[in-house]
């Protein structure tokens, strides 16, 4: 059973305009949730990160919103770069420190110039 | 940076063979983790490790074990390795950041078994 969903595979998004990339949870525990990017050949690099007790986390370009009656989570990437292509994974755990995350299986961002 | 290393970065073995991953870390964190990640799965979990000598199991531990003898390496064996263990390896460590804990990640293995 998939606790962590990402039901696009993939996304193709234009230079400046907005991406948005969706994440569904099943896990009513999970209350801290991570975005992280992947290059080919590269390990995950952590973007962005939101507990609970928000609604919504701003990094620069990036902002994660959170709706936990939905059980649902969104980055978007605002304004899209060539560089923002690669794929994302949003993860999931229980805040209790140090719980291993539990992974969506991701969705490949295309920005096209 | 988080100052993960993985060892091997690329190997190919056999059906059959054992095979150990080294993941070295040079900050003393104290929670180190594995994962591999396969197309269409995502990243799983396999072993962690909270301590030397404490370790656990995640998602997909069957026929992997690890140890952990000293804080800095966290090694990965397969006993016997089989192809369906073909896959890129994943080492983490957890760190806190300006939010909560965050998790960072070596380069990677990637593991031909054939």
């Amino acid at each position: 059973d998939q606790q962590v969903k990402q039901n696009s595979p993939s996304l193709s998004v234009q230079e400046g305009r907005i991406s948005i990339l969706n994440c569904d949870y099943t896990n009513s525990m999970f209350d801290y949730f991570l975005w992280y990017k992947k290059y080919p050949a590269e390990g995950p690099t952590f973007l962005i990160s939101i507990s609970s007790i928000k609604d919504k986390n701003e990094d620069g370009r990036f902002t994660v919103f959170l709706n936990k009656s939905a059980k649902h989570l969104s980055l978007h990437i605002v304004p899209s770069q060539p560089g923002d292509s690669a794929v994302y994974f949003c993860a999931a755990s229980e805040w209790t420190g140090n719980t291993p995350l539990v992974f969506g299986k991701g969705t490949r961002l295309s920005v096209i110039a | 940076d988080a100052g993960i290393t993985q060892s091997p970065r690329h190997k190919v073995t056999e059906t059959g063979t054992p095979v150990t991953l080294r993941c070295h870390q040079t900050e003393n964190h104290r929670y180190m983790y594995w994962y591999r990640q396969d197309p269409g799965h995502g990243l799983r979990l396999i072993h962690y490790s909270y301590g030397v000598k404490d370790t656990d199991k995640g998602e997909v531990s069957d026929g992997y074990s690890v140890s952990r003898s000293k804080t800095e390496d966290f090694l990965l064996t397969l006993e016997s390795a089989t192809s369906s263990q073909t896959s890129v390896y994943f080492c983490a460590i957890s760190d806190q950041g300006a939010g909560g804990p965050v998790q960072y990640f070596g380069p990677g293995t990637r593991l031909t078994v054939l």
